[in-house]
């Protein structure tokens, strides 16, 4: 069965730091990873999805990397802002998902 | 990009009753719609996959004739909870995929409180 695990589970940094969120999974024949944000009491915000194909995908200050060969996934977070501080889900899958432990990022103003 | 609803996206009820939970794919069509709960500070764990015109398939460890699962239509999925139990108080989410990259788009969510 799939196993996917995030490091580091909660994070903290200065507000306009650079981060990097990261993702493993176990078994390497997924469809696509995708990275969502869920903020306290709320459903899941889509941030950012790699086809299997794929090797990252960017998005404002996001980027998303994967390399299926070796079960691996970065998130990378330009410039923090504290708008930014949640809980950051990777999730991978063919076509159900099974999800991360998460990270829980605070940027400090 | 797509859209899913859930509904009720609050639900209170007494222990011993049945809730249902609604889920719509609004601009697609989705003939696999699949279930999922999240304990309090906790990730999400799938439940079952459910598909349109059959039935569901769920995951090891979850009761299939507690949480019932019907997929009438391409649009709705619903997902019962009977005889509710304080345990059963979780978040529960549904997502449904289109097209070959199989992109979820997940819904709001529908918060459970068993008292």
């Amino acid at each position: 069965k799939q196993e996917v695990t995030q490091i580091p589970a909660a994070l903290s940094v200065p507000e306009g730091e650079n981060l990097v969120l990261n993702c493993s999974f176990t078994d390497s024949a997924i469809y696509n990873l995708q990275w969502f944000r869920q903020d306290p009491g709320k459903g899941l915000t889509s941030l950012l999805l790699i086809q299997s194909s794929q090797r990252e995908q960017t998005s404002g200050r996001l980027n998303a990397s994967l390399d299926k060969s070796s079960g691996r996934s970065t998130l990378y977070i330009a410039a923090s802002q504290p708008g930014d501080s949640a809980t950051y889900l990777c999730a991978v899958g063919r076509r159900q998902f099974y999800f991360g432990t998460g990270t829980s990022l605070t940027v400090i103003p | 990009g797509a859209v899913v609803s859930q509904h009720p996206s609050r639900v209170i009820c007494k222990s011993g009753t049945s809730v249902k939970i609604e889920c719509r794919s609004l601009d697609f069509q989705a003939t696999t719609m699949f279930w999922y709960r999240q304990f309090p500070k906790q990730s999400l764990m799938l439940m079952a996959t459910s598909n349109e015109g059959s039935k569901a398939t769920y995951e090891q460890g979850v009761e299939k004739d507690k949480f019932l699962i019907n997929h009438a239509s391409l649009t709705l999925s619903t997902l019962t909870v009977t005889s509710a139990h304080p345990e059963d108080s979780s978040f529960y989410i549904c997502s449904a995929g289109q097209g070959v990259a199989y992109e979820q788009y997940f819904g709001p969510g529908t918060r459970l409180t068993v008292t």
